[in-house]
Formats: C-alpha cells, structure tokens, sequence
C-alpha cells in the first residue's frame, strides 16, 4: 500500500544546530501536513502545505513542499532542547468518497537536542 | 483551535474483556472521525474512518468485528476493543474534522494495556 517515508530516523544534535527531516512519496499528493509528537503526547498539528514548491516559515521552523508534490521537507534553525519530540508529515491522498481528507503519516523522524 | 477529548486517557484490563474508547469534539460539530493506533516508537497507523450515521470505512488488515466503531452523534465517536489481548496493547488516537476545513484534530489519546 501507499507508504510515506522519512529520513533520518533518528537525529541527535547539540542544541544550536541545524535539522531537517525530509518525507518522501511515491505519489503525488494533493496536499502535505506536519506534526509534533512530544514523548508521551499526541501529536500537534503544524503546518498545511498545498501548492506545489511552496515554503513556510513558523519562525525558526521553514516548511517546503516539493516541486513534484511528492516530497516535503522540515528544516529547524538553531535547534532548542524545546524542539525535542518526533516530527511526522502526513500525506494527503486525495479527497474521499465522502469528502473527507484521509492522511497516511510517515514513519517520523524522533529529534534529540543536546544542551 | 477545536478540542478534542478522549475517555479514558489510560486503561489497564485483563485479557478476554472488551474496552471501549471514547471521542468526543468539544466546540465543534465533525461528520468524520478518524482512529489511529501508534505502537511504541512507531508511526500512526490509520486503522478506520469513522462516518456520523453510517458504518464505518476499515483500513485494510483491520478487523471490523474486533475493533467496533459507533459514530452516533456529530461529537461523538465511540472505538470498542473486543475481547482484548496483549496485542492489542497500544495508544489508540482519535482525531475529527471540524466541518468545512481540511485540518484534522486529535484527541490527547488512550494508553491501552492488556495484561
């Protein structure tokens, strides 16, 4: 079935680095969504990407959704230990039947910060 | 932004019994729930769409009978766990759409355990 993946897996940085987590689709997506998951929480919605080539920023944290549509990528400047958690994107198909947005999640990328 | 509860937050039970999960949206109305389940250090998986006044839509590998959705209401939403075993062991995670927007909410989740 339909698979999304990211990369890397895990990331280990010292607080003030720079990270990205890239997601990666074997099929044009209509639209892209990232989310937070701190351990133990659930996960917080981020960011809506829907136009192809498009990029947005959330202060240090700069969204792009690929060209083709079937890839995104998240970027964190000057990593804090707040931004610790697992960084999902969720990939959005195509409307359904009933008109609703079903989204398959990649497999998250977990960041650890080092202060 | 829309609330999304989910009861119980945690719930330990013996193997054989039934559980049941509820969602409910608190300030808005969502004709579609979605139910996921995220084993530990893993992804969401998508396991059912849940349709106000119908049945259920099942993500492929999901067995409908063991993992019953009742969606009787626009704010409630309801997952029972049927004669549970310790694989089913998981964060069960509810998300609603509030109508007319494409961004989904999620419910705080619930930590099963069967022992």
């Amino acid at each position: 079935g339909q698979q999304v993946m990211q990369i890397p897996q895990y990331q280990h940085v010292q607080e003030g680095e720079d990270f990205t987590t890239y997601c990666n689709s074997s099929t044009t997506l209509s639209n892209i969504q990232w989310y937070k998951q701190r351990p133990g929480g659930h996960p917080v919605f981020l960011i809506q990407l829907v136009k192809s080539g498009e990029v947005k920023k959330q202060k240090r944290l700069t969204f792009q959704f690929g060209e083709a549509k079937k890839n995104s990528s998240l970027h964190i400047t000057a990593t804090q230990t707040t931004d610790v958690g697992t960084y999902f994107c969720a990939a959005n198909l195509g409307e359904g039947t009933s008109g609703t947005y079903k989204y398959i999640f990649g497999t998250g990328t977990r960041l650890k910060v080092l202060a | 932004g829309a609330v999304v509860s989910q009861h119980p937050s945690r719930v330990i039970c013996k193997s054989g019994t039934s559980v049941k999960i509820e969602c409910r949206s608190l300030d808005f109305q969502a004709t579609t729930m979605f139910w996921y389940r995220q084993f530990p250090k893993q992804s969401l998986m998508l396991m059912a769409t849940s349709n106000e006044g119908s049945k259920a839509t099942y993500e492929q590998g999901v067995e409908k009978d063991k993992f019953l959705i009742n969606h009787a209401s626009l704010t409630l939403s309801t997952l029972t766990v049927t004669s549970a075993h310790p694989e089913d062991s998981s964060f069960y995670i509810c998300s609603a759409y509030p109508t007319r927007e494409k961004t989904q909410y999620f419910g705080p989740g619930t930590r099963l355990l069967v022992l």
